[in-house]
């Protein structure tokens, strides 16, 4: 079955800089990855996805990049700030049922003003 | 805000006991589904449906119980042999069994007294 890996487990980066997470996935038919944000105490939402016929996707300062020979994916945050302190949690799934995600174990993010 | 609501937000079970987790959505969504998640791990799936009055288990159904007799309302008991039930629990919902928008609740904190 999928296997998805996710580094950093913590990240901090100054205001203004940009983040990198970056997560792994072993089952080469995965075809859908999307990023969500946990803020603390809240759910979790969806920021950005990518699918598999795609090498990037970007929203504002958000960006997400796949590599499907690698079999990676990763999220670019530029211009950090500090509402941006959150947990990420990266997923791979194959077709469009929900049942099939595989989640990453997250990243904390935290901006340092 | 609306869409996915779950109660309480902090839930503590005494040992022997069965507690119950309450999802409720009203965005008309036809498949639910219910997470468990620990520090440093990813979302794990317990149980989903894709329709009323059918459920299947996920990968750690043991010692949890799911109902849907209603398309709104997936609850969720934790079952005195689940030994260790302390976790965040999050539900979610698509608007049909095959689409990967996943929407979260804000999750129900379990603890044991």
């Amino acid at each position: 079955g999928e296997n998805v890996e996710q580094h950093p487990s913590t990240l901090s980066v100054q205001e203004g800089d940009s983040a990198v997470i970056k997560c792994t996935y072993s089952d080469s038919a995965s075809n859908y990855f999307p990023w969500y944000k946990q803020e603390l105490g809240k759910r979790p939402q969806l920021i950005i996805d990518i699918r598999s016929n795609v090498g990037e996707k970007k929203d504002q300062r958000i960006a997400v990049t796949l590599n499907k020979t690698a079999k990676h994916f990763s999220l670019h945050i530029t211009e950090t700030q500090p509402e941006d302190s959150a947990v990420y949690f990266c997923a791979a799934t194959l077709g469009g049922y929900g049942q099939n995600f595989v989640f990453g174990p997250g990243t904390r993010l935290s901006v340092l003003p | 805000d609306g869409g996915i609501t779950q109660s309480p937000k902090y839930l503590f079970r005494k040992e022997g006991q069965n507690v119950t987790l309450s999802c409720e959505q009203n965005l008309n969504h036809d498949a639910m589904y219910w997470y468990r998640q620990d520090p440093g791990q990813g979302l794990r799936l317990i149980y989903y449906s894709q329709i009323v009055n059918d459920f299947q288990k996920g990968d750690i159904a043991e010692g949890y119980s799911v109902s849907r007799e209603k398309k709104e309302s997936f609850p969720l008991t934790v079952t005195s042999a689940q030994k260790n039930p302390t976790a965040f629990y999050l539900c979610a919902s698509t608007p049909g069994r095959a689409n990967e928008k996943l929407f979260f609740g804000s999750g129900t904190q379990l603890s044991v007294l």
